[in-house]
């Protein structure tokens, strides 16, 4: 199975700076690649998806790009309701894989 | 409104069976691929099993052979049939549409695995 790996595993971020999240696959899974954040208690929310299109609602502070096995997420300008985990998904193969996660955290 | 919504969760001794349903309701539920995605306490996001919209299954290597994944078109409904449980399975397990991504998530329900 493609394994996701995630970095890093936490970031410490001010509001109103910019976060960048990477994400890098085992091998390629071209632009099959979503991304989605969590907050405590809740389910995820799908943010990206085809490696840069932003899904519907999405801020357009959040940006995507990447294309192979090599990812990127990112927060333009932190929010305080953006401090959460976020994970990469890869579903270029079967079975479909997710990152460890990356949790921004305020500095 | 487009919703999902979990349930069949409890606890269950290592070794039991239990079977998960998702009740989509909002949108046309024969027309999207749908997951079953878990989440153990304290740790990140693990895909269980998929299901085609023409029925074809799908399942990570660590249920393979332990969990089914079906669907009910006539019932707007998703099962996670689940065997063999052990400690390592115990879970929030979410059900998910498939539209471009996961873009439609039920609330969970709990799976705990205990004697």
């Amino acid at each position: 199975e493609i394994v996701m790996t995630q970095s890093p595993p936490t970031l410490s971020v001010s509001s109103g700076e910019r976060a960048i999240l990477s994400c890098r696959a085992s091998q390629s899974v071209t632009t099959n690649l979503a991304w989605y954040q969590q907050k405590p208690g809740q389910a995820p929310r799908l943010l990206i998806y085809g490696a840069s299109t932003r899904a519907a609602g999405i801020p357009a502070r959040f940006s995507g790009s990447g294309s192979g096995t090599e990812f990127t997420l990112t927060i333009s300008s932190l929010q305080s309701e953006d401090f959460a985990v976020y994970y990469c998904q890869q579903h270029n193969d079967w079975p479909l894989t997710f990152g460890g996660g990356t949790k921004v955290e305020i500095k | 409104e487009v919703q999902l919504v979990e349930s069949g969760g409890g606890l269950v001794q290592p070794g039991g069976s239990l079977r998960l349903s998702c009740a989509a309701s909002g949108f046309t539920f024969s027309r999207h691929g749908m997951h079953w995605v878990r989440q153990a306490p304290g740790k990140g996001l693990e895909y269980v099993s998929g299901i085609s919209i023409g029925g074809t299954t799908y399942y990570a290597n660590s249920v393979k052979g332990r969990f089914t994944i079906s669907r009910d078109n006539s019932k707007n409904t998703l099962y996670l049939e689940m065997g063999s449980l052990r400690g390592e399975d115990m879970a929030v397990y979410y059900c998910a549409r498939w539209n471009n991504g996961m873009d439609v998530w039920g609330q969970g329900t709990t799976v705990t695995v205990s004697s």
